[in-house]
């Protein structure tokens, strides 16, 4: 199956600090990729949704300002979380979605574990 | 999109086999299924999906209600890998929206 990869896997920052998340499709180009959020014992928030060469759409509630994605090739995504505080702490996770599969699959990253102090 | 209600947690026996339900009872006719599991402290994994018709691979299988009011995944013999939550996602065909909404899922407990 297709890989997303994910960098770093986790991550530990100072509160007021940017921190920068990379999602890449290694084996495969991606036009749309998803960011999510999870907080421990809960299920997968959707944030957004990155298509490659245009902004990114945000959930309702989910401040773009403070979560800036970017898509600029069919393989990269990233996410940077701005003025980083102890409420971001969360698991975000990426995944794709491969525009040649006819079946809809989305693959899904590894995850990066976000601790701001 | 349509809401699906799975149990909460369930529990099963290594090598035996074990049956996920999952509702839907607003289905609409181009409402794809869909089945992702989360191991713990990892990204979700795509299982299997379909729409009318059961379906089978080297993973699970995929029951579906003749009136696709509610589905099952079939795992048929379930190893210690298997401990997972698993997620029933109702996915719309038509347009260009292919986000997931995510439920709470159903945490499979395997014994040894």
């Amino acid at each position: 199956g297709a890989v997303v990869s994910q960098h770093p896997s986790w991550v530990i920052c100072k509160s007021g600090t940017s921190v920068k998340i990379e999602c890449r499709s290694l084996d495969f180009q991606a036009t749309t990729m998803f960011w999510y959020r999870q907080f421990p014992k809960q299920s997968l928030m959707l944030m957004a949704t990155s298509n490659e060469g245009s902004k990114a759409t945000y959930e309702q509630g989910v401040e773009k300002d403070k979560f800036l994605i970017n898509h600029a090739s069919l393989t990269l995504s990233t996410l940077t979380v701005t003025s980083a505080h102890p409420e971001d702490s969360s698991f975000y996770i990426c995944s794709a979605r491969d525009w040649r599969e006819r079946r809809d699959t989305q693959y899904f990253g590894p995850g990066t574990r976000l601790t701001v102090l | 999109d349509a809401k699906t209600t799975q149990p909460n947690s369930m529990e099963s026996n290594e090598e035996e086999p074990v049956h996920l339900p999952c509702n839907h009872s607003t289905i609409s006719g181009t409402d794809y299924i869909h089945w992702y599991r989360q191991l713990p402290s990892q990204g979700p994994e795509y299982v299997i999906h379909g729409l009318t018709s059961n379906v089978n691979n080297r993973m699970a299988s995929l029951a579906i209600a003749e009136d696709r009011k509610s589905s099952t995944l079939i795992l048929h013999r379930a190893t210690l890998r298997d401990a997972a939550v698993y997620y029933c996602i109702l996915r719309n065909s038509g347009g260009s929206n292919y986000k997931l909404t995510f439920g709470k899922g159903t945490l499979l407990t395997v014994n040894p």
